[in-house]
């Protein structure tokens, strides 16, 4: 048990498919976070949500919508993806968003495949 | 912005040898956090050690240790006694504290560690 639970693990969806990726944790954080881990690269933050309200987006495409329906659950909506955006798509939460004494923790992430 | 670098995109160690990998940011802040995040082929991300700027005493978790250079923006990660499991990529991550930064944790591109036994 992770705390942080994360599906599909794999996903292989066509560019004009619309799928979700799941989040759930179970460790009663109030923050929750979409990074994009791609190969060789840094990870990249996508969306924070803090108490199920959006409080940042990293000029993230509108390809990708996120939804926060409690402070447990995040889902991140893809529709109409590139090939580029094939990568692993990773989950985590904290206590609080804005806090340094909290850290983050992960799921085990959903890789993405665009064909 | 505060950006981190991983010099070293692979590392080797000899089972129960010693091992460092290499972390620098850039950053304008007095004040602010780093971290050692693990990442096994499981693909979760683990936190594996901590440091707050403003301690001057290195942190330690039992086989994992940092060489903390404010003045040289360094951060390094030593893991003593390698084991096998210890086979993973290694983030070093920064933390701002600054509002202007929304306390952004920002990562460095990875090291992968094998361990050879």
């Amino acid at each position: 048990e992770t705390g942080v639970t994360q599906t599909p693990r794999h996903l292989v969806m066509g560019m004009t498919n619309k799928k979700s990726l799941k989040c759930e944790q179970h460790l009663g954080h109030n923050a929750m976070y979409w990074y994009k881990q791609s190969a060789k690269k840094p990870l990249e933050l996508m969306f924070v949500y803090s108490l199920e309200e959006r409080v940042e987006n990293n000029s993230v495409p509108s390809r990708f919508s996120p939804e926060c329906p409690n402070s447990s659950h995040l889902f991140l909506h893809l529709h109409t993806l590139q090939p580029e955006d094939s990568a692993l798509y990773l989950c985590a939460s904290s206590q609080e968003a804005y806090s340094y004494n909290s850290p983050l923790h992960f799921g085990n992430g959903t890789r993405l495949t665009v064909t | 912005a505060q950006t981190v670098t991983q010099s070293q995109p692979e590392m080797s160690v000899q089972e129960a040898e010693t091992v460092t990998l290499s972390c620098t940011y850039d950053t304008s802040e007095s004040d602010y956090y780093l971290f050692w995040y693990k990442q096994p082929p499981s693909r979760q991300m683990i936190l594996v050690i901590r440091q707050e700027a403003y301690k001057q005493q290195n942190a330690t978790e039992n086989r994992f240790s940092v060489n903390f250079q404010k003045a040289a923006k360094s951060f390094s990660l030593k893991i003593s006694d390698s084991q096998l499991g210890d086979a993973a990529m290694y983030f070093c991550a920064y933390r701002s504290l600054g509002e202007e930064y929304g306390n952004k944790l920002v990562f460095g591109a990875g090291t992968i560690l094998r361990v050879k036994s």
